[in-house]
Formats: structure tokens, C-alpha cells, sequence
């Protein structure tokens, strides 16, 4: 799997978009893209994902750039509660497409 | 539905005792994942099942881990005998294999092994 690297932490103000950047330069062609977040003493929760279009659900927008070397995940009126780490993996569809590789992410925190 | 349920959400044992963890993934997933997580080395996947068919264990650390899945609604990780470097939070996930590759992860048991 390719890897992917991400800032280690990013603040955003309430009611303001987070966008959270993410480099996967090595990635492949049939590889996915996907976020995860995860809160506190939570699991892991997940948010997005996509190929090279971008998507767009209940929680967030992710823009993949067209040379598919990064993209960003877009929170559009982030709230307190979406104070986490996020985590942008990249994901085989193929023969091993069970596998979740988490890195470090991003803490991010949404102040008052 | 519940979601994927774990238990216990907290264990303190004493070294050298065994240790069993506990998961029930939401009905109807044919996929169960255990993870673990710790501050120096992140969430780390441990084994997969698929169909309670173990397929990937590459993840178990060593023979004091073994995790079972007997039936599609229950699985348990065992550490025996369990060491205070075991000490983390073991997640639980399960996922339906659709093509959207969605895993739910259950809230955690922590182990602190003393």
C-alpha cells in the first residue's frame, strides 16, 4: 500500500471549513483513498472515501487532486464535537483489500 | 442496530495472567478485524477473519496471542500470559465486504497489565 503523509496537528475555529490535507505521491492506480476520524477514547470512525473523483456525503467533501498525489478532506462548518485525529489511508482494491494501515494523522481541533 | 460490541471496555490483570477480550460484530458482516493501539506504535492490525476463517494473523505480535472467531457472531483475543508491554486499547472491527470497504469499529477494551 502506498504511504501517506499528513500534518501532524492543525487548529480550525467553530463554523469555519477544516480542510485537512493529505500527500500519497506513491499511490496506485486501482488504490482508494479514505478517511477516517477518530474521537477520543473512540474507535475509529469512518467519513469518505474515493478514487479520483471528488465525493461529497453527510460529513464531508473529499477533493482529490487530478494527478491523484493528494487531496484534502473538506469539513464544511466544522463544530467541537469534530475535534479528532483524522486519518487519510490509501487502500488496495485488489487481493488485499482488507487491509486498513493507519499512520499518525492529524489532530485537529475545532476552538470556540 | 448496536453496533460492534466489546467486552470488557476495562481489564487490570496482574502479569503472567491470562487475558481474554471479547467481540460481537454487527450482524450480517462476514469481516472482523482486532486492532490495537498504543501511543508509540498507533493502531496496528492484528488479525483478520473473514467468514471466521482466519487469513491474515501476521499482525499477532507472538504465540502468547490467539484470537478465534467459532461462530459469525462472536470472537475473542487471548493473551496468555499477558506482560505489562501488552497494555493498550484492542479495538474490534467488522465489515460487511461491500465495495465501499467500510470498517465499524467498536468502542475499545483497555488492557493494563501490571
Amino acid at each position: 500500500d502506498a504511504k501517506t503523509t499528513q500534518p501532524t496537528s492543525m487548529d480550525c475555529a467553530e463554523g469555519r471549513a477544516a480542510n485537512l490535507p493529505c500527500n500519497h505521491s506513491t499511490i496506485s492506480g486501482n488504490e482508494y483513498v479514505y478517511w477516517y476520524r477518530q474521537i477520543h477514547s473512540q474507535g475509529p470512525q469512518y467519513i469518505i472515501h474515493g478514487l479520483k473523483n471528488n465525493e461529497t456525503n453527510e460529513m464531508a467533501s473529499l477533493i482529490i487532486t487530478e494527478d491523484r498525489k493528494s487531496s484534502t478532506l473538506i469539513l464544511p462548518h466544522a463544530t467541537l464535537r469534530d475535534t479528532a485525529v483524522y486519518y487519510c489511508i490509501v487502500r488496495d482494491s485488489g487481493g488485499s483489500n482488507y487491509k486498513l494501515t493507519f499512520g499518525k494523522g492529524t489532530l485537529l481541533t475545532v476552538n470556540p | 442496530d448496536a453496533g460492534v460490541i466489546q467486552s470488557p471496555r476495562h481489564e487490570v490483570t496482574e502479569m503472567g495472567q491470562e487475558v481474554t477480550l471479547r467481540c460481537k460484530p454487527i450482524s450480517g458482516h462476514n469481516s472482523l478485524f482486532w486492532y490495537r493501539q498504543t501511543m508509540m506504535r498507533g493502531l496496528e492490525l492484528l488479525i483478520y477473519f473473514n467468514n471466521n476463517v482466519p487469513i491474515d494473523d501476521s499482525g499477532m505480535p507472538e504465540d502468547r496471542f490467539s484470537a478465534k472467531m467459532p461462530n459469525a457472531s462472536f470472537s475473542t483475543l487471548k493473551i496468555q500470559p499477558s506482560e505489562p508491554r501488552d497494555s493498550a486499547v484492542y479495538f474490534c472491527a467488522s465489515s460487511s465486504g461491500d465495495y465501499t470497504g467500510e470498517l465499524f469499529f467498536g468502542e475499545g477494551s483497555r488492557l493494563t497489565v501490571l
